[in-house]
């Protein structure tokens, strides 16, 4: 069974601290993993990881797949209050499928 | 860029009735269209997906139905609701395969009582 697993479930962190959240997965015909961050609504797209050890950047947001040991981390530095959020790990597949793991909830305090 | 255009934003059913949720693409041409569902706590389930007019696959068994009558218009459907289906639903569109950029529509979150 194609599944995806996302940890820690929650998180709690002050202003300026650097977090990693990790997600797992165990799919069929792996295509890409890709990240989201949800905050009120509908996700939005953050990152899509295809190859090894090709770390992806944006400003203060970083992620990096291994896929021999099917894995990927999301690295946010000097966190801020408005990263507050749920962050989606996703896995595309070759069957036309994205399976989602069940997200990370991030809280920021000041 | 897409937009994708989803409503009701929210909508309060008893159980039993029936559901039609609407979606439409705007900025692009035969899109990959999802549903998805998000219920409390828990991760994203796909639903349908869709990859032209007519054309739906399901994923998982269950009382709800897709349609896609036009290229850019995709149906979340039900004859008979049940207090299982509440939850967050969301339609996706993607151009080409699905491991490309998701587009997300804002969401319907339906309450069966």
């Amino acid at each position: 069974e194609d599944k995806v697993v996302q940890s820690p479930l929650s998180l709690v962190v002050h202003e300026g601290d650097t977090v990693t959240l990790n997600c797992s997965y165990e799919v069929t015909n792996f295509r890409s993993l890709l990240w989201y961050k949800q905050e009120k609504k509908a996700p939005t797209f953050l990152f899509m990881l295809t190859s090894s050890g090709i770390e992806k950047k944006s400003g203060r947001l970083s992620s990096i797949l291994d896929k021999k040991e099917l894995f990927s981390i999301l690295n946010i530095t000097a966190t801020q209050t408005g990263d507050s959020a749920v962050y989606l790990c996703a896995v595309g597949t070759g069957a036309n499928n994205l399976f989602f793991g069940t997200g990370t909830r991030l809280t920021v305090i000041p | 860029s897409q937009t994708i255009h989803q409503w009701p934003a929210t909508l309060v059913q008893p159980v039993g009735s029936p559901l039609s949720l609407e979606c439409t693409v705007e900025g692009t041409s035969n899109p990959n269209l999802y549903w998805y569902r998000q219920a409390a706590g828990r991760g994203l389930q796909l639903l349908f997906y869709s990859v032209g007019i007519g054309q739906i696959s399901s994923e998982v068994p269950q009382n709800l139905s897709a349609s896609r009558p036009q290229d850019r218009q995709f149906i979340l459907s039900s004859k008979k609701l049940l207090l299982s289906d509440s939850g967050f639903y969301l339609c996706v569109s993607s151009r080409g395969l699905p491991y490309n950029e998701q587009f997300f529509g804002p969401g319907t979150r339906l309450t069966v009582l």
